[in-house]
């Protein structure tokens, strides 16, 4: 089982400051088979980004995905409101899916 | 327009059984390529993918809850049900279902999700 994990566990920043998340993932995820998910309180995650680069409908330009092999990067180029939440990563690659525990970006 | 919906019991006492129902619609179970899983969350905690169910009843299931999970599907009513064998209060969370498109490859990401239902397991 892939195990992800995710740095910062909180990233407290002001509106306007670019947001960098991590995910890394315990062996290699295949083709780069990894999604991100924002979830706000009380609702169902929402899905951003698939294949670690290509952005889910709707999804603004501010944000953005790369990497692959072991190292995932979620970066929000200008945080505004709305972006403040919690963000996953999912690996897709292997059976079973796993998700990272969670980065919570909140407001300084 | 895609949406899926839980349904079930809210309060389960342990040792009982969980039988939660997926409703959805704007897809079919009966496309090519297509699937729908469970996943739970704990309150304040992450996520947890639990099992999948797709198109041609092929099944997964998480490492350690198989021995208590079972999917199925009824394609005729458009619904996904998730059985929970011997519950207990650690499996008090928010069980989602969600969609995996025909697109994806590999297992599978998620684009649309239902609501969410909270279960608690109590006595």
């Amino acid at each position: 089982e892939i195990v992800l994990t995710q740095s910062p566990g909180t990233l407290s920043l002001s509106p306007g400051e670019r947001a960098t998340l991590s995910c890394r993932a315990s062996q290699s995820v295949s083709s780069t088979y990894l999604a991100w998910y924002q979830q706000k309180p009380g609702q169902a995650p929402r899905l951003l980004f698939y294949g670690a680069s290509s952005r889910a409908t709707g999804i603004p330009d501010r944000f953005s995905g790369s990497g692959s092999g072991t190292d995932f990067t979620l970066t929000i180029s200008r945080l505004e409101a709305e972006d403040f939440a919690v963000y996953y990563c999912q690996q897709y690659g292997s059976s079973p899916i796993t998700f990272g525990p969670g980065t919570k970006v909140d407001i300084k | 327009q895609v949406t899926l919906k839980e349904s079930g019991p809210a309060l389960v006492r342990p040792t009982q059984t969980l039988r939660l129902t997926c409703t959805f619609s704007g897809f079919s179970l009966t496309t090519s390529a297509m699937r729908v899983s469970w996943i739970r969350q704990p309150p304040g905690k992450a996520l947890e993918w639990l099992g999948r169910i797709d198109w041609d009843d092929d099944k997964f299931y998480s490492t350690s809850l198989k021995t208590r999970l079972s999917i199925s599907k009824d394609t005729s009513k458009n619904q996904v049900v998730l059985t929970m064998t011997n519950m207990d209060p650690v499996d008090t969370a928010t069980y989602y279902c969600a969609r995996t498109p025909k697109s994806a490859v590999g297992m599978g990401y998620f684009d649309y999700w239902g609501q969410g239902m909270l279960v608690t397991v109590s006595s």
